[in-house]
């Protein structure tokens, strides 16, 4: 089972230019997340998704869009990158809320923004 | 402002003996606590929880306690082994689906 899959893994960037993070699940779980982890840091909420069709802003969302395009799949955008926008982003997922559905983490994608 | 806070940034710890990472919280909402795993290069693995409402939880070498009244959980793992070693966070959960993370404790364990 491959679990969360992210891609890309390492992406380097230019202030200004726009780019997505593409995140796709198959344990057919209904709730789909963005972190970022900044050094020293930890993981910090972006956005999420509940369930299909819906998504939420968590704690750090300015400069993000996000899509859940279908159940499998939840986008991170950035529309004009900046360099405090350098992180490794984390995609996850659990089967729904609460601490009884285990959220499992992709590996994560490594952004530097110059 | 942190809401969770991982005083340690490192543990050192010999296999065998007990470790014990601890963490500090601040936001009474908390329904939940958990602990998650970090290797180098990989996501998180989740570990354990505690309900807010609990003292402690058991799940094999790993226990985690909590004093409500104190704003504190510890994690302890009896015993170490090098396996282990590894970054561990401590997050509180509000709502179903919004965890705040600490900063993580880097935990060596020495064979």
């Amino acid at each position: 089972n491959a679990g969360v899959t992210q891609t890309p893994k390492f992406q380097v960037l230019k202030t200004g230019q726009s780019m997505t993070l593409q995140c796709a699940q198959d344990m057919n779980h209904n709730s789909m997340y963005w972190y970022r982890q900044d050094p020293g840091m930890g993981l910090r909420l972006i956005y999420y998704s509940a369930s299909e069709g819906t998504t939420d802003k968590g704690e750090v969302p300015n400069g993000y869009n996000v899509s859940r395009l279908n159940k499998r799949e939840f986008s991170l955008r950035l529309e004009s990158a900046a360099p405090s926008q350098t992180s490794v982003y984390f995609c996850a997922s659990s089967e729904r809320g609460a601490p009884g559905n285990t959220i499992y983490f992709g590996e994560g994608s490594w952004l530097t923004v110059v | 402002d942190q809401q969770v806070k991982q005083n340690s940034p490192s543990l050192s710890v010999q296999e065998g003996r007990i470790s014990i990472l601890n963490c500090d919280y601040t936001n009474s909402m908390f329904d939940y606590f958990l602990w998650y795993k970090k290797y180098p290069a990989e996501g998180p693995t989740f570990l354990i929880s505690i309900s807010s409402i609990k003292d402690k939880n058991e799940d094999g070498r790993f226990t985690v306690f909590l004093n409500k009244s104190a704003k504190h959980l510890s994690l302890h793992i009896v015993p170490s082994q090098p396996g282990d070693s590894a970054v561990y966070f401590c997050a509180g959960l509000t709502g179903s689906y919004q965890l705040t993370f600490g900063k993580g404790t880097k935990l060596s364990v020495i064979p």
